[in-house]
């Protein structure tokens, strides 16, 4: 499989509790996104990097939130002290340099408790 | 920022029928608008896209039209198979904004009755 991977496929936590999610692109994409989708709806933009820089941050992206990309391959999503309202459906995608075509992973769908 | 309005929000058609979904942007300068199909428990999938220079673009059963003066493009599905019942959403990439950087609409659910 060479799409986007994202692990893990469901997280359930309590309130207050930290979570990290990864995200393994594409292999030769260099840029990757953070999405994320609550129900019935589509989804939002989180951040975006460009190979290990973090290029864009969403104002939905609270401190509570942090992403990293050390080497430019695969990339992590913190959520510290975890709210209800994280609950959510947390996707990632990636494009090639020179494309503006995003391929999607199938997302982690966090449920906090 | 870029707002996208999509139409209807459920569709419900028969097998072999056409189906339609419609969208609207606010940022005059947006200038790529894809189309992404979700099924249930997984991520959306791109099926077509069109660049603001091109009025209309077509893939088997798929088309999409862009209307640039008015602000609104649209999906076109024809000869509808059950395969086809997922949520489709638009999405529109505002002027001066990062590539991947897109605008979603809220989304259309389709359901293909045999």
């Amino acid at each position: 499989d060479t799409g986007v991977s994202q692990d893990p496929r469901h997280k359930i936590t309590k309130r207050g509790q930290n979570v990290t999610f990864r995200c393994d692109p594409i292999s030769e994409h260099n840029r990757l996104y953070w999405y994320r989708q609550t129900l019935g709806q589509g989804p939002e933009f989180l951040t975006y990097f460009q190979n290990e820089a973090q290029l864009e941050k969403s104002r939905l992206l609270s401190d509570r939130f942090s992403a990293e990309r050390p080497k430019g391959s695969f990339s992590t999503l913190e959520i510290q002290r975890t709210e209800q309202g994280d609950s959510a459906m947390y996707l990632c995608a990636s494009s090639s340099p020179s494309g503006e075509k995003l391929f999607f992973g199938s997302g982690t769908q966090l449920s906090v408790l | 920022g870029e707002n996208v309005e999509q139409h209807p929000s459920t569709l419900s058609v028969q097998e072999g029928d056409s189906a339609v979904i419609k969208c609207t942007y606010s940022d005059s300068a947006s200038n790529y608008f894809p189309w992404y199909k979700q099924e249930l428990g997984k991520g959306p999938q791109l099926i077509i896209d069109i660049r603001s220079n091109v009025g209309e673009k077509k893939d088997q059963r798929i088309a999409v039209t862009l209307n640039k003066t008015a602000k609104h493009f649209s999906l076109h599905i024809t000869e509808t198979q059950p395969e086809d019942s997922a949520v489709y959403f638009c999405a529109a990439r505002g002027g001066g904004t990062s590539y991947g950087k897109l605008t979603f609409g809220q989304g259309t659910i389709l359901t293909v009755h045999p």
